[in-house]
């Protein structure tokens, strides 16, 4: 358990307005990491950090942003959120001291109506 | 692009029974990474596979990796209600994971 928590758990909003999502970790962990699961897809990488200001984008990532301003921190927007935004969102993390293993937060789920 | 498949995507199988889940991806890694989710909950690492050839084992549970072929397994032994969840496997590729899309276990008692 790497001490990772997302804020909110649940969200419902319209589509068109802006929303974001918190992760939260306490183990100093390098690497940060949002994906998203929807039915028949398993997860796919929206974004990752592997450092403070530090990220890159992964295979889903039209949409949405992310920014690193603390190494505990990693905030996913979604500037204008989309019905096809709907979907379960979970952060993960990578120590990055010689483990690979990845540790994953509890998900949020969001529904853009 | 790189691709994870995963088969079979739906399994039932007695309790008691043996069964592989295969896992195939299309690029050259050296790390396959296995994880379990049950429903509404979280994902669970299960193992870490680092290089050709390794193998591990956790009660039931035993995974594999041929880097040559580009192929893991997670190999069921006995299977006991408890095993009931969904399957994933994921491939690392430099600083980004790609994930399998599931296999989803019922252990019928």
């Amino acid at each position: 358990d790497a001490g990772i928590t997302q804020s909110p758990r649940h969200k419902v909003t319209e589509t068109g307005t802006p929303v974001t999502l918190r992760c939260h970790q306490t183990e100093n962990h390098r690497y940060m990491y949002w994906y998203r699961q929807d039915p028949g897809h398993g997860l796919r990488l929206i974004h990752y950090s592997y450092g403070v200001k530090d990220t890159d984008k992964g295979e889903v990532s039209d949409g949405y942003s992310v920014s690193r301003s603390k190494t505990e921190d990693f905030l996913l927007t979604l500037e204008s959120a989309t019905s096809s935004q709907t979907s379960v969102y979970f952060c993960a993390t990578v120590s990055g001291r010689g483990s690979y293993e990845q540790y994953f937060g509890p998900g949020t789920r969001l529904t853009v109506t | 692009e790189l691709k994870v498949e995963q088969n079979p995507l739906f399994l039932s199988m007695q309790e008691g029974k043996n069964y592989t889940i295969y896992c195939n991806y299309s690029t050259t890694s050296d790390r396959l990474y296995w994880y379990r989710q049950d429903p509404g909950k979280s994902l669970e690492s299960l193992f870490v596979l680092l290089s050709n050839g390794a193998v591990k084992q956790e009660g039931r549970l035993m995974a594999s990796l041929d880097t040559k072929a580009r192929l893991s397994t997670l190999h069921i032994t006995a299977a006991v209600h408890d095993l009931s969840a969904t399957y994933f496997c994921a491939v690392d590729a430099g600083n980004q994971f790609y994930f399998g899309t599931g296999t989803s276990l019922t252990v019928i008692p």
